[in-house]
């Protein structure tokens, strides 16, 4: 089992660009989540999703989607970068007999300049 | 509502000594506490959890946390620290409601002197 992987490992994006990062988990698990982590701030859930076609939001939504096609994919998509989305991105999930316990990707840090 | 206080942002400590990283929650019910590591440029690892029983709970790498429902704290600790345990700590509980997030601590930065 790879577990959960992220990819790109690291990007550097423009003000008004867009992009995709992609978080694949080959657990079968349910649940997937979106969190990002800020300095001195710990984590914070961005989007999450109980199974394919289910989403919903988290505590900071704004400024992202995501989509779950497929139980294995959890992409979140980045509309119009902002400086205030320089961060690092945890993607993780978990089963549905143990919901509690997550497994974390190892992240995509991103910088908007 | 929910939240998860770790009080130190940094601490350092020799190899060989005792570690205590203080984790303390605001819970209304019966919490489901959790410790992760993250070790640098890499994702977090589960350490340990506590759902319910026996208040004194055993991780992976030799951690241990305690829960004490009187103090509202859920401290980890190890007896002999390992220059390998320099990594930052998470404490974490679930945040309750349809969801499974999770709530977490800001955390804190362990050191470890040769």
């Amino acid at each position: 089992n790879a577990g959960v992987t992220q990819t790109p490992k690291f990007r550097i994006l423009k003000i008004g660009q867009s992009m995709t990062l992609q978080c694949a988990q080959d657990m079968n698990h349910n649940y997937m989540y979106w969190y990002r982590q800020d300095p001195g701030m710990g984590l914070k859930l961005i989007y999450y999703s109980v199974g394919a076609g289910i989403t919903d939001k988290g505590e900071v939504p704004n400024g992202y989607n995501v989509s779950r096609s497929t139980t294995e994919d959890f992409p979140l998509r980045l509309e119009l970068a902002a400086p205030s989305q320089t961060s690092v991105y945890f993607c993780a999930s978990s089963n549905m007999t143990s919901v509690y316990t997550q497994y974390f990707g190892p992240g995509t840090r991103l910088t908007v300049l | 509502a929910q939240s998860v206080t770790q009080p130190d942002i940094h601490i350092t400590v020799s190899e060989g000594a005792s570690l205590e990283l203080r984790c303390n929650y605001s819970y209304g019910a019966t919490p489901y506490l959790f410790w992760y590591v993250q070790s640098p440029g890499q994702g977090l690892q589960l350490l340990l959890k506590y759902f319910s029983g026996d208040t004194l709970v055993q991780g992976i790498k030799g951690f241990e946390a305690e829960f004490k429902r009187s103090q509202s704290s859920f401290n980890l600790r190890k007896p002999s620290v390992h220059w390998s345990d320099a990594a930052e700590y998470f404490c974490a509980v679930v945040g309750g409601g349809a969801t499974n997030k999770l709530i977490f601590g800001t955390g804190t930065l362990l050191a470890v002197q040769p």
